[in-house]
């Protein structure tokens, strides 16, 4: 079946930027999302790219794909202490199909 | 704004009896939802996807019995944890797609069974 794989932490300090890593499986992915959650909280859809793009920057977000290495990343510029969370990287084939969900990214952001 | 509504966003149950989540899209329709559970510090596991005017489809493991699931309009589907157990303690989501394309999430419902 089809898989979606991140990093399970990253620390980096504020102002600096971050650079969070994704890799999926599934060739047909069509939308490929980047979702935020804070604890005890539901997601937050911070920005998502179509299949048949390379970059989309967002006002300090920035993804990447790399549709031949099956490889998206979400880069945050000027961290703040207000970004930590969990950063989770989704796939779908279209917007009526289930997300598959990768085990997300704890972002800590040291002051 | 949010864009889909989840309530209650936290209940406390006895072990034994039934528990509602409701599932509302905001100013928008959305013929399916999907319901998801997350446990502790994991990922999201889909659960089942709701269908407006049919039966859900629910994966592999999920037991249909246990979690009834409602799409009785078009802005609104219902999770029902029937004689809830300690084990069915977790946080439940659902989302709707907005557009076609927007995956938009509740802000979720924790549920403790004692």
């Amino acid at each position: 079946g089809e898989d979606v794989e991140q990093s399970l932490f990253l620390s980096v300090r504020e102002g600096d930027s971050s650079v969070i890593n994704c890799t999926y499986t599934d060739s047909s992915s069509t939308y490929l999302y980047w979702y935020k959650q804070e604890p005890g909280a539901g997601l937050q859809l911070l920005t998502y790219i179509f299949s048949n793009m390379d970059m989309k920057q967002d006002q300090r977000l920035t993804v990447l794909l790399n549709k031949k290495d099956k490889h998206l990343s979400l880069r945050i510029a000027d961290t703040q202490t207000g970004d930590s969370a969990i950063y989770f990287c989704a796939e779908t084939v279209s917007g009526n199909t289930p997300l598959v969900f990768g085990k997300g990214t704890r972002l800590s952001v040291i002051a | 704004g949010a864009v889909v509504s989840q309530h209650p966003s936290r209940v406390i149950c006895k072990s034994g009896t039934s528990v509602k989540i409701e599932c509302r899209s905001l100013d928008f329709q959305a013929t399916t939802m999907f319901w998801y559970r997350q446990f502790p510090k994991q990922s999201l596991m889909l659960m089942a996807t709701s269908n407006e005017g049919s039966k859900a489809t629910y994966e592999q493991g999920v037991e249909k019995d246990k979690f009834l699931i409602n799409h009785a309009s078009l802005t609104l589907s219902t999770l029902t944890v029937t004689s809830a157990h300690p084990e069915d303690s977790s946080f439940y989501i659902c989302s709707a797609p907005l557009q076609g394309e927007k995956l938009f999430f509740g802000s979720g419902t924790q549920l403790s069974v004692l």
